[in-house]
Parts: structure tokens; sequence; C-alpha cells
């Protein structure tokens, strides 16, 4: 079985420009996370989807930050414009999402620098 | 209140020994607590979980120690190998883990030969 799979694994960009992450959760995880990870720190999260609805963006700066999952599955996320303190890892995980324990699983993440 | 604290931040432990990390967490609503094993340029992966209704689980060389009224969690590693080095992260979340997980800070840990 696939994980959950992310691109750009790497993305330098200047400041001010936009940057979109892209992922593919596990097949039929309905459940997907957005989350930042700075150096040296643990991830925290960004925005969290049920299907195709975000039920917890409390921690997305909407100002510069968007996110979609459109048809419930793949997710992007979007930043525009970017700033020096946006270099991080984006983090995408899934899990089953139905009533119980149901692990969160990571993907490889994507490192971004903004210079 | 959503904060969950990790010690030590940085762990040198000599193979074969006992590796132990350290959490502690205010929120008395989490109800799940995971152990994630992090390698450089990989995602968080799940090493073992438990739910607060018990006081341990093991599983192979991982034991997790459980004290709900000290609102405190443990990582044990047995027999600690080379390849356990890696960045361990404690979490808490509620329902289950279905909703946010919120992590440490991380403890990086160095098993030397």
């Amino acid at each position: 079985e696939a994980g959950v799979v992310q691109s750009p694994r790497y993305k330098i960009i200047e400041k001010k420009q936009p940057v979109a992450f892209w992922c593919n959760p596990i097949s039929g995880h309905n459940t997907l996370y957005w989350y930042l990870q700075n150096l040296g720190q643990g991830p925290e999260l960004l925005i969290r989807y049920e299907n195709e609805e975000a039920v917890d963006d409390s921690q997305l700066p909407k100002d510069r930050f968007s996110a979609e999952r459109l048809k419930g599955v793949d997710s992007t996320l979007k930043i525009q414009p970017a700033e020096l303190g946006d270099s991080a890892v984006y983090l995408c995980a899934s899990s089953l999402g139905l009533a119980g324990i149901h692990e969160q699983f990571f993907g490889p993440g994507t490192r971004l620098t903004v210079l | 209140q959503q904060q969950v604290k990790q010690s030590p931040q940085s762990l040198i432990v000599q193979k074969g020994g006992i590796s132990i990390i350290n959490c502690a967490y205010e929120n008395t609503a989490f109800d799940y607590f995971p152990w994630y094993q992090q390698f450089p340029g990989k995602g968080p992966a799940l090493l073992i979980a438990i739910r607060p209704d018990v006081s341990e689980k093991k599983e192979g060389r991982f034991t997790i120690s459980f004290n709900k009224s000290a609102k405190q969690f443990s990582l044990h590693i047995m027999d600690s190998q080379p390849g356990d080095s890696a960045t361990y992260f404690c979490a808490a979340g509620s329902n289950f883990g279905n909703e946010k997980l919120t992590f440490g800070t991380g403890t990086r840990l160095t098993i030397i030969p």
C-alpha cells in the first residue's frame, strides 16, 4: 500500500513569491491534515479536513495561506506571498477518520526555503 | 493548556542501554498519547501509542509508562541500538487522535557503540 505522497520534496523561492504544495493521502483515508514543522520543533497543525470539509483551520494564517481538498481526496496548500519566516517543512498526514483510534500516517514533507 | 512538554532535548545512550524520554501535558481532555519516530528527511512514523485507561503498554523493546494523576507519560527503549538513533516526539490528542495531535518539541536520541 502506498503511503502519503507529497510533492515537491524541496522548494526554494524568493520572498513575496507564491508557492503550492500537493498531497495525496492513503487511499480510503477520509481525514487529511496539514502540519507545519519548524527546525528542531514538533509538527503543528495548520488545517484538518474531513472529506472535502475543512473542520479545523483555526491555526491557518488565512491572510496568506489557503488550502483546498476539492474532491475529498488529494489536497493543495498554498502560500501567497511567501515570507522569510515561512521556511519550514510542510507535512501532510492522513487517517481513516472513523470512530475509534486511528493512526495518523505522515508523508515525507516538503521542505520550503524562502530567500 | 494545549502544550505538551518533552524532555530531554537530546540524549546519548550507549548501545544496549535504556533510553528514557519524558513528557507532561495539561489538557485533561487528551485521550490518546502516541510516540512518533522521525529520521532525517522523513515524516514522523508512529512507534507506539497508549490510552489513559492503562498505565503501561509494551511493544517489543518499546514501552510507554503513563501516569494519569501526574499527567505524565514516558517512552522507554530497552536494549537501545544504533538504528534507534532518531528524533522522538511525544504527542497528545483528543477523540482518540482523530482530531489534531499536539506534539512535544522532540528528543534527538543518539546511540553510541
